[in-house]
């Protein structure tokens, strides 16, 4: 599975735009770009995935760039319980392999 | 609630114990995956299994062993329990092998605390 580099962490205002960015310059053409996010010590949180197109969903809205090199996952209107660890991750749709989730992004949201 | 389910939810144990975790997936979901999210680790992958049979390894130590059985039900076992095995044990499971969309449904989570 292709690496992805996340911000360590973000602010963002309540009621705003919250928009996290993802670097994954070695995306193979059949990997798809997954989102995932953890609250606090619980399980983690499917949000999006996509491969090409733009998705949105009622969590949020992926975007990735022409190039699939990266992408960006926006929460439209964040609040406090936006505040979590967000997982970039690449992968083939059906491997076997388990998600390989990395550091992510910790989203802070502030009241 | 995502449909999986771990039990127990909190285990204390000493060094050399053995312990079990168990995991109920979504009905329907015929993989199970188990990770283990300890502080300076974070999520790392330990084994998947599709329908009964493991289809997958990731850093599963050899003291730790898992099965699904005909029910789909999982069970995580960890042996010669040792200070840093504490950590977060997570379930997921999915329709298929990694999913029609990749999406994996995780269970809250069994906390294992080795004194």
């Amino acid at each position: 599975d292709a690496k992805t580099t996340q911000p360590t962490s973000m602010d963002c205002a309540e009621g705003r735009a919250a928009n996290l960015p993802c670097n994954h310059s070695t995306i193979s053409g059949n990997e798809y770009v997954y989102w995932y996010r953890q609250i606090h010590s619980q399980g983690p949180q499917y949000i999006i995935h996509g491969l090409k197109n733009n998705e949105t969903n009622e969590m949020a809205s992926l975007i990735i760039t022409e190039d699939r090199k990266s992408s960006t996952l926006i929460l439209p209107h964040a609040t406090l319980r936006d505040t979590a660890v967000y997982y970039c991750i690449v992968r083939v749709g059906r491997g076997a392999d388990g998600l390989t989730f990395g550091k992510g992004t910790h989203l802070i949201i502030q009241p | 609630d995502s449909g999986v389910t771990q039990t127990p939810k909190h285990l204390i144990t000493a060094t050399g114990q053995r312990v079990t975790l168990r995991c109920s997936p979504r009905s329907g979901d015929l993989s199970v995956y188990w990770y283990q999210q300890s502080l300076d680790q974070g999520l790392q992958f330990l084994i998947h299994y599709y329908n009964g049979e493991e289809r997958a390894k990731g850093n599963i130590l050899e003291r730790f062993s898992a099965q699904q059985f005909p029910d789909l039900h999982s069970e995580l076992n960890l042996s010669s329990l040792e200070l840093g095995d504490s950590a977060l044990y997570f379930c997921a499971s999915s329709l298929t092998t990694g999913g029609n969309t990749g999406e994996l449904f995780f269970g809250e989570g069994s906390r294992l605390t080795v004194l």
